[in-house]
């Protein structure tokens, strides 16, 4: 079955430091990745959608320059959050499909931001 | 306008029972397909069951069956002989084949008693 892991499961960063999120399909080609955040007890809302080799789609009032999407390859998503603050500690979980039609999940990342 | 909705926050079942997750859903596009996932508390999404708009007969899954009503438009997910391991949050979604994006309903967060 495909795939998805994403990495790191948890991370405790210093505000004002950047966070690079990896989201990776392991045995499949992923056309298109979404990023989503989830607050607690909330359902996921998406972030922004990326295509392989071109910029992401941000969804509105969604920062570009804070969360910066990179769809480098087929298999490699990344979402950095530049100068994290204690308001962007989130879940955050990507998701990857080959053809539209199928969705695959990352673990997902706890951020907490002191 | 595209929307799912998930009209039970919580519910609480007794072991072995069958539980039945309403999920309604709205969308003028003919061609879409519904989901739904499985979180338990590490967060991770769980595929469960996939019903697309042009599929006659209701999908099945091992204990996992979705009730489609297209008339009524609603997709129903029903677990049989629940066990404890099926408490977690159970999200209903919904793909709109004009942008492949995945529509969330807010969840139901369902706990099996033993």
């Amino acid at each position: 079955g495909a795939v998805v892991s994403q990495h790191p499961s948890w991370v405790i960063c210093k505000s004002g430091t950047s966070v690079k999120i990896e989201c990776r399909s392991l045995d499949f080609q992923a056309t298109t990745m979404f990023w989503y955040r989830q607050f607690p007890k909330q359902s996921l809302m998406l972030m922004a959608t990326s295509n392989e080799g071109s910029k992401a789609t941000y969804e509105q009032g969604v920062e570009k320059d804070k969360f910066l999407i990179n769809h480098a390859s087929l298999t490699l998503s990344t979402l950095t959050v530049t100068s994290a603050h204690p308001e962007d500690s989130s879940f955050y979980i990507c998701s990857a499909s080959r053809d539209h039609y199928g969705y695959t999940f990352g673990s997902g990342t706890r951020l907490t931001v002191v | 306008a595209q929307k799912i909705t998930q009209t039970q926050p919580g519910m609480f079942v007794q072991e072995k029972e069958a539980v039945t997750l309403d999920c309604t859903y709205d969308t003028s596009d003919p061609s879409y397909g519904l989901f739904w996932y499985k979180q338990p508390s590490s967060g991770e999404m769980i595929f469960l069951i996939y019903q697309g708009s042009y599929d006659q007969q209701n999908a099945t899954e091992g204990r996992y069956s979705l009730n489609f009503q297209k008339a009524r438009k609603s997709a129903n997910l029903v677990i049989s002989a629940s066990q404890l391991g099926d408490s977690a949050m159970y999200f209903c979604a919904m793909r709109v084949d004009s942008n492949y994006q995945l529509i969330w309903g807010a969840g139901t967060k369902l706990i099996i008693k033993p």
